[in-house]
């Protein structure tokens, strides 16, 4: 099955940084989220990005899915980006498969 | 505004009694999905539906099933609790045929 890779695994960041975080996948995928689980376990999808880019504030995500990676981009970050970021792929109907996760702490 | 809702919140239970995870979607999504997550394993498919009367074995589908009798509910049920079942388990729903995905908030489940 299709694996899934996210990069780096964990991330500490001051308040105000900027931030990149890497989903790599292993074949082709016709859809593609990233999600954010915060500190109190609840997971909010971020973006469904299968290609393209796009922009939610502060967050933008890249997916170029000829060379199977995505991005997440995260400007002059906040305490509350703080949490686990995942991304998923579903490869044609597979179902989604998660990658490991990014965990981000953002001090004050 | 649609939601996913997940009940209990938290259950405790005891090995070998069967406990039910309740999930209703006021969203009319047709796909539904439970997870677990566990600590070094991420998060792993357990069940999926597709439809009213559709439902599907996912990666770690043993000891627990599901029935799709509406398209708002997809209870989750353990047949016989076991210790490995100590997990958080999320619901999620889709819109056909892989929308947007939106999990609920979470059933903590510890199996004693």
């Amino acid at each position: 099955g299709i694996q899934v890779e996210q990069s780096p695994p964990d991330l500490i960041l001051q308040e105000g940084a900027n931030s990149t975080l890497r989903c790599n996948f292993s074949d082709s995928v016709n859809n593609l989220q990233w999600f954010h689980q915060n500190p109190w376990g609840q997971l909010i999808n971020l973006f469904y990005i299968p290609s393209g880019t796009k922009q939610n504030g502060r967050l933008s995500a890249t997916t170029v899915a000829t060379e199977r990676y995505s991005l997440l981009y995260i400007s002059s970050s906040q305490t509350t980006d703080s949490g686990v970021y995942f991304c998923a792929v579903d490869n044609y109907g597979q179902n989604f498969v998660f990658g490991p996760g990014t965990r981000l702490s953002v001090l004050p | 505004d649609a939601e996913i809702t997940q009940s209990p919140r938290h259950k405790i239970t005891e090995t070998g009694r069967q406990v039910t995870l309740a999930c209703h979607q006021t969203w009319n999504h047709n796909n539904m999905f439970w997870y677990r997550q566990d600590l070094g394993h991420g998060l792993r498919l357990i069940h999926y539906s597709y439809g009213v009367q559709d439902t599907n074995k996912g990666e770690v589908s043993d000891g627990y099933s599901v029935s799709r009798s509406n398209t708002e509910d997809l209870p989750l049920t353990l047949e016989s609790a076991a210790s490995s079942q100590t997990s958080v388990y999320f619901c999620a729903s889709s819109e056909y045929p892989q929308g947007k995905l939106f999990f609920g908030s979470g059933t903590q489940l510890s199996v004693l």
